[in-house]
């Protein structure tokens, strides 16, 4: 397997533009999550979904930021407008029980300038 | 709500010499506890868990962990650290049959030749 994906690896944009961030779990997964880490604020978990559903989202800052799981292989985080205080790494990761464990993806660097 | 509290910002050892990482958590109920390691400019690595069973869990890279529940601890050990070793290391916990993982805001490891 290839592991979690994410695309892009660099994200460079203006302010209040669209951003989009993608990522493909590990295939037989039915977790999957989105994370943001600065160095302010460390790991912050913004959303998780389970068998594509959403289960909670209350770290997601406010309603510029929506995540979508179409299906069991594809989630997108989409930023919109975007802010120079939504730079950032994004990682996604998955998991499925029981073993508990997160397998992540490289993560999306994001700037906005 | 569970939390974690790592509570060196950097450990500093010398290479060869033993290291020890501190973690402690709270979590209502049965603790699932787990370590991860980033290098720079990557995602995390799972490094070992603790679900049940002995208290001494290992994991890879000759990293081992202890589980003490009267101290809510779960150090990260390895008998003798390597240069290589340098990195950001993270500890989570989840509530026992949950999937949401909270991390601690990290711990940067520096082994010096």
């Amino acid at each position: 397997d290839a592991g979690v994906i994410q695309s892009p690896r660099h994200e460079v944009t203006e302010m209040g533009q669209e951003v989009t961030l993608r990522c493909k779990p590990i295939s037989g997964h039915d977790y999957l999550f989105w994370y943001r880490q600065t160095m302010m604020r460390g790991l912050e978990l913004l959303i998780y979904f389970n068998n594509n559903v959403p289960i909670d989202d209350s770290g997601m800052p406010e309603d510029r930021f929506s995540a979508k799981m179409p299906n069991a292989s594809f989630s997108t985080l989409k930023i919109q407008p975007s802010e120079p205080r939504d730079s950032a790494v994004y990682f996604c990761a998955s998991s499925s029980l029981p073993s508990g464990g997160y397998t992540f993806g490289s993560g999306t660097r994001l700037t906005v300038v | 709500a569970q939390s974690v509290a790592q509570p060196e910002d950097q450990v500093n050892v010398a290479e060869g010499n033993p290291l020890t990482v501190k973690c402690t958590y709270s979590v209502s109920g049965n603790p699932y506890l787990f370590w991860y390691v980033q290098y720079p400019n990557r995602g995390l690595q799972f490094l070992l868990k603790y679900i049940t069973g002995d208290n001494l869990v290992k994991g890879s890279y000759g990293f081992e962990a202890e589980f003490n529940k009267s101290q809510t601890s779960f150090h990260l050990k390895k008998p003798s650290a390597l240069v290589s070793d340098s990195a950001l290391y993270f500890c989570a916990v989840s509530r026992g049959g949950f999937q949401k993982l909270v991390f601690g805001t990290g711990t940067r490891l520096l082994v010096s030749p």
